[in-house]
């Protein structure tokens, strides 16, 4: 089966400046992850989605962060406007209610670099 | 905020050797599971240990998990030189959530 996609691989932008991020989840997978991964560190939780609904998105800075699942399947992660801290991997993944619990799989991440 | 601490930060072997890596966690957990991170790649799922399982087993790979002490450790035997990445634990909580810890960078030379 096809994996977790993410677009693009890269981006620089300058601060200020607004960026975009698409996700397309393992076909099925009714759960979406986005996670920002900085370098040195594990992956933060952004915001989880189940179906097009958002089960947690409790540590998004809503004020510059926003994120969308329309319909259920693709979803797009928006940055504006993008602060130089944000540079970061942005990292996608999906899990299925059928595998094992937790068990994510996740996408080659987009890296951010924001000058 | 993240969860788990890793311990070793950083481990460098020798291809053949086993590597151990540890990871402690705060909260009361669902499960436990380790992911791998190649350089410019994303996660891969390793392995998976429940609540209520205290040793599990996947090819070259153990993993303990000890509640009481909300530790785990992860061991790789007989190392390979494609083993070189970093190693997340991460703490399965709620419905499909997972906290990641810190990471543990390992080194294989061959």
């Amino acid at each position: 089966e096809a994996g977790v996609a993410q677009s693009p691989r890269y981006k620089i932008i300058e601060k200020r400046q607004s960026v975009a991020f698409w996700c397309n989840p393992i076909s099925g997978h009714a759960t979406l992850y986005w996670y920002q991964q900085i370098l040195g560190q594990g992956p933060k939780l952004l915001i989880q989605f189940q179906n097009n609904g958002v089960v947690d998105d409790s540590q998004l800075p809503k004020d510059r962060f926003s994120a969308e699942r329309l319909k259920g399947v693709d979803s797009t992660l928006k940055i504006q406007p993008a602060k130089l801290e944000d540079s970061a991997v942005y990292l996608c993944a999906s899990s299925s209610p059928g595998a094992a619990v937790g068990e994510q799989y996740f996408g080659p991440g987009t890296r951010l670099t924001v000058t | 905020s993240q969860q788990g601490e890793e311990d070793p930060q950083a481990l460098s072997i020798q291809e053949g050797e086993n590597a151990t890596m540890n990871c402690s966690y705060k909260t009361s957990i669902n499960n436990l599971q380790w992911y791998r991170q190649n350089s410019g790649r994303g996660l891969v799922h390793l392995i998976l240990i429940r609540s209520n399982e205290r040793e599990k087993h996947s090819g070259r790979l153990r993993v303990t998990l000890d509640t009481s002490k909300k530790s785990s450790s992860l061991l790789i035997t007989a190392s390979r030189a494609a083993d070189t990445a970093s190693y997340f634990c991460a703490t399965g909580t709620g419905f499909q959530k997972l906290v990641f810890g810190t990471g543990t960078r390992l080194l294989v030379s061959p």
